[in-house]
């Protein structure tokens, strides 16, 4: 079975903080793909990454960061200089690789940046 | 990227009543679509997967029979919540995939009084 796990409920920075969001998954597939959304107040998900289970390079985009560790099964991710249009609902999640798999969300990490 | 529609954005029904959710692959043809369930406060719960042309497979422990889930098209799914009642006011999301893209919509936002 597959399983996401994000131990933090909610944390809450000041502003320019860095701040990092843990994601553990579980899966027997030999193949996956993990993902983080963002969701604001508004509920539409925000896509912000695919990672292919083949690829443990680390990925950076803006003040965005992700690292994939496959020896400890977790995805986490890391806001830099973190800012108040941060503050929303965050989402790891895991899928299968064929084209019919369905995507497993995690518990959710609500942020809230402080200014 | 691809657009996912859903219709309505929000809804508000009585109790008993039947209400139905329409998502719409704008820009791409989509083989199988998703329902998910969103409680407030909480994460998003696969509800059923459906495929063009053939019966949504209902995760467990969602009634098919009160979820009527119908894929018509390769555009086109539909989720009827019937006889509605207050425990199933919720965020409904549905999720389009292309190919080995998977797209959401904006969800819909049903409150039944």
């Amino acid at each position: 079975a597959q399983k996401v796990t994000q131990a933090q409920t909610e944390i809450s920075v000041v502003e320019k903080e860095d701040v990092t969001l843990d994601c553990v998954y579980e899966t027997r597939d030999t193949t996956y793909y993990l993902f983080w959304y963002k969701q604001p107040p508004s509920g539409e998900l925000v896509f912000l990454i695919r990672r292919n289970s083949f690829d443990e390079q680390n990925e950076i985009s803006g003040r965005y960061s992700w690292n994939f560790q496959k020896s400890t099964s977790s995805f986490n991710f890391t806001i830099t200089a973190s800012q108040v249009v941060d503050s929303a609902v965050y989402f790891c999640a895991l899928s299968g690789y064929s084209s019919a798999s369905k995507i497993i969300f995690g518990s959710g990490t609500r942020l809230s940046i402080r200014p | 990227g691809a657009v996912v529609s859903q219709h309505p954005s929000w809804v508000i029904c009585k109790s008993g009543t039947s209400v139905k959710i329409e998502c719409r692959s704008l820009d791409f043809q989509a083989t199988t679509m998703f329902w998910y369930r969103q409680f407030p406060k909480q994460s998003l719960m696969l509800m059923a997967t459906s495929n063009e042309g053939s019966k949504a497979t209902y995760e467990q422990g969602v009634e098919k029979d009160k979820f009527l889930i119908n894929h018509a098209s390769l555009t086109l799914s539909t989720l009827t919540v019937t006889s509605a009642h207050p425990e199933d006011s919720s965020f409904y999301i549905c999720s389009a995939r292309s190919d080995y893209e998977q797209y959401f919509g904006p969800g819909t936002r049903l409150t039944v009084t």
